[in-house]
């Protein structure tokens, strides 16, 4: 069956510091890829996703970027976070199938 | 644009029936997913809807009219571990899923 890992669980970093998220799936191949924010009292937003290794598309302009160097690996980077960057950090697969998505267990990142 | 509507809270009552309203516009319908989302965890699918029609899973029903761009999310027999927020989310024309702000129920006792 399919899992999907995501870590850390809970960040705490400071303004200005550098940002490193990562998600693997396990159990399929060549995934669709996505990363999500919810931030509080907000829907989820969509960051970026994948379609395969080396291929990212980005939804909306920001300090973020993404990275797939492997076929079922996803990272989400910053190279200096804003407070704004906070929120609930979610990562999810899809095949395109009958379940839609299914996320990672999230992280949550506090920028103070 | 992109617009997914659905309530900001309800409040239930535990073995009641809700049901939970979603109304869309998007570029494009490849479908209309619901996701459960308990406070600090990852959302966990519920159902999914293509077709116009009543789906029904156990206490839990969706419903779609794509001529309407409505749906709705029907939760019977309440129970409190059923508090949760509740997202409905549409895939568009590039199979990407976009989600409304999720409606947060609230089951007393």
């Amino acid at each position: 069956s399919q899992t999907i890992h995501q870590w850390p669980a809970t960040l705490v970093q400071p303004v200005g510091s550098p940002l490193s998220l990562e998600c693997t799936v396990e159990g399929t191949s060549n995934p669709n890829l996505y990363w999500y924010r919810q931030a509080a009292g907000r829907g989820l937003q969509l960051l970026f996703y994948s379609v395969g290794i080396g291929q990212i598309s980005s939804e909306v302009p920001q300090n973020l970027s993404a990275s797939r160097p492997q076929d079922r690996q996803f990272i989400l980077s910053s190279k200096k976070l804003l407070l704004s960057d906070s929120g609930f950090y979610l990562c999810a697969w899809s095949d395109r199938g009958y379940y839609g998505y299914t996320f990672g267990s999230g992280t949550r990142l506090t920028v103070v | 644009g992109q617009n997914i509507d659905q309530p900001t809270e309800m409040t239930a009552t535990e073995g009641a029936i809700v049901q939970i309203n979603c109304t869309y516009q998007t570029s494009g319908f490849n479908g209309l997913f619901w996701y459960q989302q308990h406070a600090g965890e990852a959302p966990t699918f519920l159902s999914y809807n293509v077709l116009d029609g009543l789906e029904e899973k156990g206490r839990f029903s969706s419903f779609l009219s794509r001529s309407k761009g409505y749906s709705y999310l029907l939760l019977k027999e309440l129970q409190m571990k059923d508090s949760a927020s509740y997202l409905c989310a549409v895939e568009g024309s590039q199979g990407n899923l976009i989600f409304g702000k999720g409606t947060k129920l609230s089951v007393k006792p």
